[in-house]
């Protein structure tokens, strides 16, 4: 167990929907880093935000956003989402923004049908 | 641009014998490399990682690697495998003191047969 927590587990929805993924970071730890796990892409970084503020930005669609809120915890907002959305959802944290070890929550795996 | 491949998308090796997943990094700057496992329908957990110092790497269940700058290469190995070690295994580098988002290799699955 990371002791980074991932809500849901599983989400199933249908194409133009909008959905939320949320993330409980490690106690502690100030940064928070979403990734996307898919068959074609592989492991792909998606942002990345300390203490509130966005750090970092990887290949990110606009049609998805993600804040960290006061109590650290980050949600990712996926939206208007397509069929190629479908894939697992990572959450990583770490203590500050230089190069901690990165600890991965369980993942949440959207469908879109 | 960093980047980071594997050789080898599947691996299979018998159980006691040496494990060996190839890695080899792009990076303009010095690196810092990590193997990550991915058991079936879990999330990464870290084996191991390089950042600076002495270029052989012990991680945990007995695996280890080597930072190789002339060969640009990190690739993980464990003297004998365990039916345990099963899973997926990434490679991945970032920048030594600069962006701190990991890039990942495709991965490679390791199976151990009995």
């Amino acid at each position: 167990d990371s002791g980074v927590t991932q809500t849901p587990k599983h989400l199933i929805t249908a194409t133009g929907q909008r959905v939320t993924l949320r993330c409980s970071p490690r106690s502690g730890d100030l940064s928070v880093y979403w990734y996307q796990q898919s068959l074609d892409q592989g492991l792909q970084f998606l942002i990345q935000y300390y203490n509130g503020e966005e750090r970092a930005k990887g290949n990110i669609l606009e049609r998805f956003s993600a804040q960290q809120f006061p109590d650290l915890h980050s949600e990712l907002n996926l939206s208007s989402l397509e069929l190629g959305d479908s894939a697992l959802y990572f959450c990583a944290s770490s203590v500050e923004v230089s190069q901690e070890t990165q600890y991965f929550g369980p993942g949440t795996r959207l469908l879109v049908l | 641009a960093q980047s980071v491949t594997q050789l080898g998308s599947h691996v299979s090796v018998s159980e006691g014998a040496l494990v060996l997943l190839r890695c080899n990094y792009s990076s303009s700057v010095p690196p810092y490399l990590f193997w990550y496992v991915q058991y079936p329908n879990q999330g990464l957990q870290l084996l191991l990682k390089y950042t600076t110092g002495a270029t052989l790497v012990k991680g945990i269940n007995g695996f280890e690697a080597e930072f190789k700058k002339s060969e640009t290469s990190f690739h993980l190995t464990k003297p004998s495998a365990h039916m345990s070690d099963a899973a997926e295994y990434f490679c991945a580098v970032s920048d030594q003191g600069g962006s701190e988002k990991l890039v990942f290799g495709k991965g490679t699955k390791l199976t151990v047969n009995p």
